[in-house]
């Protein structure tokens, strides 16, 4: 597609209750990041993909939080038995490659995903 | 010690004034720079790279100091649609493309 695209835009859930949120990237890129943003904070970083393969899963805040990548396309994130804490937006970026050519790494970002968490 | 460090501000500038915003990183093996807007409740959108040898983007100057390891973003003649947050994101190296995003500088261009 010509930008990333985030569903849910806004998910109202119960505690206790999991969700899924999708990322659909760029056409072609490889690299996919989720991040986390709560309401006046910096971004968090959640997850790297590269391909179908995730490198890098350090910023996944417990085993609540799983993501998953098929076909080098869509991803999902799924929080398990959410709390109140994990209320944020969510946010997914997609670049072309890897690699320290700054033109190629350039992130690109969905409007995110408002997840409220009741 | 953070990775990318930015001071959150807010900077409060009348119309027409010139700022400027000072980012460090830690990781000296750092590839790639990057300065990001983000607005109120929207997703960050990316402003400018920095080059080595420092970039222009009309009112916009980016510059990288390797040395002491810090970039900068300077903002000439302000304008009120300059009112947003400037994320400083940097891109390690190490086998994958690490990006790290500094929790960003608030700017308020006042009229």
């Amino acid at each position: 597609g010509a930008g990333v695209s985030q569903s849910p835009s806004n998910k109202v859930t119960e505690k206790g209750k999991d969700v899924e949120l999708r990322c659909d990237p760029i056409s072609g890129h490889t690299a996919l990041y989720w991040y986390r943003q709560s309401l006046g904070q910096g971004l968090e970083f959640l997850i790297y993909f590269q391909g179908n393969s995730a490198p890098d899963k350090s910023g996944l805040p417990s085993d609540r939080f799983s993501a998953e990548r098929t076909g080098g396309s869509v991803s999902t994130l799924t929080i398990q038995r959410t709390q109140q804490e994990d209320s944020a937006v969510y946010l997914c970026a997609s670049s072309l490659t890897m690699g320290p050519i700054s033109g190629a790494n350039v992130l690109t970002f969905g409007a995110g995903s408002r997840l409220t968490v009741l | 010690r953070k990775e990318v460090e930015q001071d959150p501000g807010p900077f409060n500038v009348p119309e027409g004034a010139t700022v400027a915003f000072n980012c460090t990183y830690s990781n000296s093996a750092s590839q790639s720079f990057f300065w990001y807007r983000q607005d109120c409740r929207k997703e960050p959108k990316l402003l400018m790279s920095v080059y080595s040898s420092g970039n222009e983007d009309g009112r916009f100057t980016a510059q990288l100091n390797r040395a002491s390891q810090y970039i900068s973003l300077l903002i000439r003649d302000s304008k009120l649609s300059d009112s947003a947050t400037y994320l400083c994101v940097v891109n390690l190296s190490g086998g994958y493309q690490k990006v790290t995003f500094g929790t960003g500088t608030k700017l308020q261009v006042i009229p």
